[in-house]
């Protein structure tokens, strides 16, 4: 079985402020881990994932996660973020290996980017 | 449809009476999950179907909960006598399979009063 941990449940910074949103994952086997935003009112999209390769992963709207073996982690950052950026973010790992790929969600971290 | 379908898009109903909540996943996709969304547990996985294979159904809270898939495609989830602790979003999500990428529908809001 596998776990996430969001540490912060809500995350507020001034626009063009760097951010970061912490994750931290506890599974015996090896994991996919995932980063998905709910913007209000709206559903889940994927923002960025790591499957495997460089640990390094970048979406296409600026942000970035690092896989981070030795301390489960998958933290992510953005050196700037915009009043957009608001919304919730949710990281999830599933198992790699097995058959079913169902996800296990953090708590979420509601980021507000405030002007 | 480009996207994941969900109907109804909002449910209120009396405690003690049935609801069916339906998904309509991106065509071609063969695995369906199904997820719930509430204020005190976070999202939660219930139920995964992947082609004919028998459905994994270790997330369903209790007996009252149950789903199908007809002809791999669309799926409805029934819950039997509601509570108000089922009060929640259910989110459907499918994929083409493997650990490829879960693309989620807008989701059921599910009141039990």
């Amino acid at each position: 079985a596998q776990s996430v941990t969001q540490l912060d449940s809500q995350v507020p910074v001034f626009e063009e402020a760097p951010v970061e949103l912490r994750c931290n994952y506890s599974s015996s086997v090896s994991v996919y881990l995932f980063w998905y935003v709910q913007y209000p009112n709206q559903g889940l999209q994927l923002l960025l994932k790591y499957l495997s390769g460089s640990t390094l992963v970048e979406s296409i709207n600026g942000f970035e996660a690092e896989f981070n073996k030795s301390q489960t982690s998958f933290h992510l950052r953005k050196p700037s973020v915009h009043i957009s950026d608001t919304a919730e973010y949710f990281c999830a790992v599933s198992e790699s290996g097995g058959s079913n790929y169902k996800l296990t969600f953090g708590k979420g971290t509601l980021l507000t980017v405030n002007p | 449809g480009a996207g994941v379908s969900q109907s109804p898009s909002n449910k209120v109903t009396e405690k003690g009476k049935d609801v069916e909540l339906r998904c309509d996943p991106i065509s071609g996709h063969t695995a369906l999950y199904w997820y719930r969304q509430s204020l005190g547990q976070g999202l939660e996985f219930l139920i995964y179907f992947q082609g004919n294979s028998a459905p994994d159904k270790s997330g369903l809270p209790s007996d009252r909960f149950s789903a199908e898939r007809t002809g791999g495609s669309v799926s409805t989830l029934t819950i039997q006598r509601t509570q108000q602790e089922d009060s929640a979003v259910y989110l459907c999500a499918s994929t083409k399979g493997g650990g490829s990428e879960q693309f989620f529908g807008p989701g059921t809001r599910l009141t039990v009063l």
